[in-house]
């Protein structure tokens, strides 16, 4: 059984530009959610999705968005990056049937420059 | 109200010694409260968990409290060892969603 992956590890951006981040999900987990976590705070949750579609939302403006796969794996888009875009993007994957077992990979951390 | 606040911000414990971390919530809808470690350059993972209809829950060394009335839960790491050196997270999930809520996170460092 693998864990959550995300790619790539590190991102350096300039701010203006576009980024996309990736993430596997565990094997046999259907939803994933997006979280943003800042230097020394708390992850904070951007969205989730569901059957390819966001199942809620957390209070990040439509230049967050993202996508999620027929194979469950997703993407998180950020356009118009800003300097305060920097911090540490982790993918959590969970399952319906247990909805509060999620598993975090071990995040994207993005610079923006 | 959607908040979490833990406390302390950092813990310095001596091995062997017992680790407390705190955290308080307003928001009674909130159902269900996970403690999340996390070690650097890695992802949070889940280390115990409670409902609020228990006031205790014990795995191992870790020991959920949780006080329904005063909205308040606390992690109790008993025998600390330099291993669980790491950042704590509580978190809480609203009812009939599985968005968590972190709080602000405690940086534990456990001298032998």
């Amino acid at each position: 059984e693998t864990g959550v992956t995300q790619s790539p590890t590190h991102l350096i951006k300039t701010r203006g530009q576009q980024v996309t981040l990736r993430c596997s999900s565990q094997s046999g987990h259907n939803t994933v959610s997006w979280y943003q976590q800042a230097l020394g705070q708390g992850p904070q949750f951007i969205f989730q999705y569901y059957r390819e579609e966001e199942n809620g939302r957390g209070n990040f403006p439509p230049r967050f968005s993202g996508l999620q796969f027929p194979n469950y794996s997703s993407e998180l888009n950020v356009n118009a990056l800003e300097l305060d875009d920097s911090a540490l993007y982790l993918c959590a994957s969970s399952s319906r049937r247990e909805i509060y077992g999620y598993t975090f990979g071990s995040g994207t951390r993005l610079t923006v420059v | 109200q959607q908040q979490v606040k833990q406390s302390p911000q950092s813990l310095i414990v001596q091995k062997g010694g017992i680790s407390i971390i705190n955290c308080a919530y307003e928001n009674t809808a909130f159902d269900y409260f996970p403690w999340y470690q996390q070690f650097p350059g890695k992802g949070p993972a889940l280390l115990i968990a409670i409902r609020p209809d228990v006031s205790e829950k014990k795995e191992g060394r870790f020991t959920i409290s949780f006080n329904k009335s005063a909205k308040q839960f606390s992690l109790h790491i008993m025998d600390s060892q330099p291993g669980d050196s790491a950042t704590y997270f509580c978190a809480a999930s609203i009812r009939n969603t599985d968005k968590l809520i972190f709080g602000t996170g405690t940086r534990l460092q456990v001298f032998p």
